[in-house]
């Protein structure tokens, strides 16, 4: 039973490196989204896809791009890495009756 | 649009007492509620939710939530904690048939012996 997976779980960049944080799915789940964690601010939602080819912007999308094309994955990717991008981020896909399933997370640092 | 407050940033609570963790919501229609728990270095798992029928719902590990529409609460208790339950606990909510979930700040149960 794997399954939401996140790889890498902890990644340092430089200053406007680029990256893709890689989430698959094993439970054909159509939601899946993409938060980020931030000490004393809970979870934010960055982009959020309800079906392979439809994704759609949450509530702080600024610097981060998605795609889905298939049902399995969902990548996150950042362009142009800052430091205010320095967070936990959390893949989580959501089943039929409301409940969210989450990766283990990643630990990400821009420095 | 929908918006969470947990009322405490951190509780400090000693084993085998009772505990209660707060959340308010705000939201114009009509909304599911969870709460869920992240232990460290883990992802969250879901403890309880409502989505519809009775107010009182049983979660795992002996939790259990109260939803009050009058006062848009959705109140975490537990009658007696133990070290174990030691975690941060985060409340969402969602409006009925929608799909994005909206999460509170988080509040850090500490459960000291």
């Amino acid at each position: 039973n794997a399954g939401v997976t996140q790889t890498p779980k902890f990644r340092i960049l430089k200053i406007g490196q680029s990256m893709t944080l890689q989430c698959t799915q094993d439970m054909n789940h159509n939601y899946m989204y993409w938060y980020r964690q931030d000490p004393g601010m809970g979870l934010k939602l960055i982009y959020y896809s309800v079906g392979a080819g439809i994704t759609d912007k949450g509530e702080v999308p600024n610097g981060y791009n998605v795609s889905r094309s298939t049902t399995e994955d969902f990548p996150l990717r950042l362009e142009l890495a800052a430091p205010s991008q320095t967070s936990v981020y959390f893949c989580a896909s959501m089943s039929e009756n409301e409940k969210l399933f989450f990766g283990s997370g990643t630990q990400l640092s821009v420095l | 649009a929908q918006s969470v407050t947990q009322l405490d940033s951190q509780v400090p609570v000693f084993e085998e007492a009772p505990v209660e963790l707060r959340c308010n919501y705000s939201s114009s229609v009509s909304v599911y509620l969870f709460w869920y728990v992240q232990y460290p270095n883990q992802g969250l798992q879901l403890l309880l939710k409502y989505l519809s029928g009775s107010t009182l719902v049983k979660g795992i590990n002996g939790f259990e939530a109260e939803f009050n529409k009058s006062q848009t609460s959705f109140h975490l208790r537990k009658p007696s904690v133990h070290i174990s339950d030691t975690a941060e606990y985060f409340c969402a909510v969602s409006h009925t048939g929608g799909f994005k979930t909206i999460f509170g700040a988080g509040t850090r149960l500490f459960v000291k012996a």
